[in-house]
């Protein structure tokens, strides 16, 4: 069974930047393409960005100029880090595998989740 | 972009009854190799989102056959046969033809 857990600071000060890691256990992140989504309080869902197996990475133009998704194969953990945030960026932010070869395309599983609070 | 408009934003139904939500895209979902990239994910609450149809009409692991997706091109309907108390949440349609990938708003289901 494949899991997911984000960890992260829970609270980060304006124009700061954010790190998240999201650990993987019952499957290699060789094998897929893994993403970052987020959700701010009350809202719906945002795709930030994705890495696959190949370190080949994918960006929300929305959000390129300030995030950045990199893999450490050796701890099967993947990570995010969010430049010059702001009060917008308050938000769940989710990890999750996502198929992409031909013929596939969705987010299976997700992890439970990490709430990030941008506050001075 | 491609974007997503769901419809209704709220969904109150009555436990048995069926219901059904719509979702269209800004474009055509169908790629040159015949698959159309249209999911659909429930978030129930406090919980986070979980998938539960792919490719339109194919339902993930382990989702009751209460649920059904259908549609092609840019119209796609997500519909529950028999609504059961444990279906509450929000619904999701998303895009996965291509970056950005995107959602839609959002269908909110609550038991009458």
């Amino acid at each position: 069974q494949v899991q997911l857990q984000e960890s992260g600071p829970g609270l980060v000060k304006p124009s700061e930047t954010l790190s998240l890691t999201c650990a993987v256990s019952g499957a290699s992140l060789n094998g897929y393409y893994w993403s970052w989504i987020r959700q701010p309080p009350g809202k719906g869902l945002e795709w930030i960005a994705l890495i696959n197996y190949s370190g080949n990475t994918f960006y929300n133009s929305s959000l390129r100029s300030r995030v950045t998704i990199a893999r450490d194969t050796s701890k099967n953990q993947f990570s995010l880090k969010v430049m010059s945030l702001t009060a917008a960026d308050t938000a769940v932010y989710y990890c999750a595998r996502y198929f992409a070869d031909s013929g596939t395309g969705w987010f299976d599983p997700w992890g439970q989740g990490a709430l990030v609070t941008v506050s001075s | 972009d491609i974007v997503m408009t769901q419809s209704p934003l709220s969904l109150p139904v009555t436990p048995g009854e069926p219901a059904s939500i719509s979702c269209r895209s800004s474009q055509s979902l169908l790629e040159s190799s015949g698959y159309t990239y249209l999911d659909w994910y429930l978030q129930k609450p406090g919980q986070s989102p979980q998938l539960l149809i792919y490719l339109v009409s194919k339902r993930a692991s382990g989702v009751p056959d209460r649920f059904s997706g259908s549609g092609s091109g840019t119209d796609f309907t997500l519909k529950i046969s028999r609504v059961e108390a444990e279906d509450v949440g929000i619904y999701y349609c998303m895009q996965a033809l291509e970056t950005p990938l995107t959602f839609g708003g959002g269908t909110k289901v609550e038991i009458k």
